[in-house]
């Protein structure tokens, strides 16, 4: 089973829409949560970590459920700057200071 | 700060040839970390090093060899190419922090070809 798992979509959108992303991960005792997002042919940069409580930053909201081992991140009102690919990491501390990508979920917001 | 950044941007290898790809951070990150992207797929880590001296494998290590004489360098050698390590390699490196490790920050890449 991998580690991180993520519907690769794609979503195609239409600007101003609201949008969600998923990610499972398998090891329950993971203790920190990030998006990332890469734009094509571009390093992954931070979008934002994801705390225990849920947080909001701008448009975006992240999610996490440690009950059944998922996080989310939701757009709204998208953009079309908010085309890119969206990558969930893991780090599970009990691995040492590896992090866990998966393989992300690609955006396309439309005019 | 000119934070992580890579060399080259762009290579192509025979199959057979060695060469190294150049990652220095400026941040002093204790936590270096290199990466390969293959088309389509998810970041899988090669290596990666808590501090100067140490490193340690990652899920995809074979191929590949790495060292850390200090802080801010940490490169990766090929020693014997192969079309199968034809990929984007990314640098990373981030600050250790109690209970954990914050942040990782990416250089640009290093896409490499090998024919």
């Amino acid at each position: 089973r991998k580690e991180v798992e993520q519907d690769p979509g794609p979503f195609n959108v239409p600007e101003g829409a609201t949008v969600a992303f998923n990610c499972t991960y398998s090891n329950s005792a993971s203790q920190s949560f990030f998006w990332y997002r890469q734009d094509c042919r571009k390093e992954p940069k931070l979008l934002m970590s994801v705390y225990s409580s849920g947080n909001e930053d701008g448009r975006f909201t992240a999610q996490l459920n440690r009950a059944s081992q998922y996080i989310s991140l939701l757009i709204r009102d998208s953009k079309l700057s908010d085309s890119a690919t969206y990558l969930c990491v893991v780090n599970p501390w009990s691995t040492g200071n590896q992090f866990y990508f998966g393989t992300g979920t690609s955006l396309t917001v439309i005019p | 700060n000119a934070g992580v950044t890579q060399t080259p941007k762009f290579r192509i290898l025979k199959i057979g040839q060695s060469m190294t790809l150049q990652c220095t951070q400026d941040m002093n990150h204790n936590y270096m970390y290199w990466y390969r992207q293959d088309p389509g797929m998810g970041l899988k880590l090669i290596y990666y090093s808590v501090g100067a001296g140490i490193t340690d494998k990652g899920e995809v290590p074979n191929g590949y060899n790495v060292s850390r004489s200090t802080t801010e360098d940490f490169p990766l050698r090929l020693e014997l190419a192969a079309p199968s390590q034809t990929s984007v390699y990314f640098c990373a490196s981030s600050y250790s922090k109690l209970g954990g490790t914050d942040t990782q920050y990416f250089g640009p890449g290093t896409r490499l070809t090998v024919l």
